[in-house]
């Protein structure tokens, strides 16, 4: 059974760092695109990074560029994502997601953790 | 960046109606479209992908279609469980890979 839990959330003053971790299992990690994903209280879903199967290609969401660094450790099965830098506005609960690809293209996330919830806050 | 614009925003249906979201897109992006269904406090769940596939395991009284910047979501007769929020996403080269504002389906 495919699954991926993430943890690492909680509360953080501003400008503070936090590194959120998701542990996979259930497939071969390493053979797949990750994606980390937000959704603040109350509002909708906004894709935030994600990283390539041997982790050298990695994309972000301009308002977390500079600030927040994604990365793996497939021999371990995990997925990573390093804040810094924190705003009021990163408070969100943030989910790892696997992208589902065939014949060479992306077509969505198939699985995704439970989330793990992040506040800035002072 | 691709904009998604989805309407309704909110959506009142009873059990056994048929719903339609529409999913507009800001420029052209083929089919790369997915749909997602969340329900409160749980992750998203993948219903539909390349806009009219259905994901394994999904109803088949979930469909997609449309192509280019107009695709819709249809549940043929909605049931007691399909009350949730639902979102759209493109995924096609243009990073970043946005989700639509949701739609929010309350019982009537």
């Amino acid at each position: 059974e495919v699954q991926l839990v993430e943890s690492g959330g909680g509360l953080v003053q501003p400008g503070g760092s936090l590194r959120l971790s998701c542990a996979a299992s259930g497939f071969t990690f390493g053979s797949y695109w990750a994606n980390w994903v937000r959704q603040a209280p109350g509002k909708g879903l906004e894709w935030v990074a994600n990283i390539k199967q041997d982790g050298s290609d990695k994309y972000y969401v301009d308002s977390v560029k500079g600030r927040f660094t994604i990365f793996r450790d497939n021999a371990k099965n995990s997925l990573h994502l390093q804040m810094n830098s924190l705003r009021a506005e990163d408070t969100a609960v943030y989910y790892c997601a696997r992208t589902y690809h065939s014949s060479g293209w992306y077509w969505g996330f198939d699985y995704w953790g439970r989330g793990t919830l992040v506040t800035v806050s002072s | 960046d691709i904009q998604l614009t989805q309407s309704p925003s909110f959506l009142s249906a009873s059990v056994g109606d048929r719903v339609t979201i529409t999913c507009r897109a800001s420029q052209g992006i083929s089919t790369y479209l997915a749909w997602y269904q969340q329900k409160p406090g749980k992750a998203p769940k993948f219903l539909i992908y390349g806009a009219p596939i259905l994901q394994s395991g999904v109803p088949s009284r979930f469909s997609g279609s449309g192509s280019g910047t107009e695709f819709t979501l249809t549940i043929s007769s909605l049931q007691p469980e399909d009350f949730a929020t639902y979102y759209c996403q493109h995924l096609t080269d243009y990073l970043p890979w946005t989700f639509g504002q949701g739609t929010k389906v309350e019982i009537k």
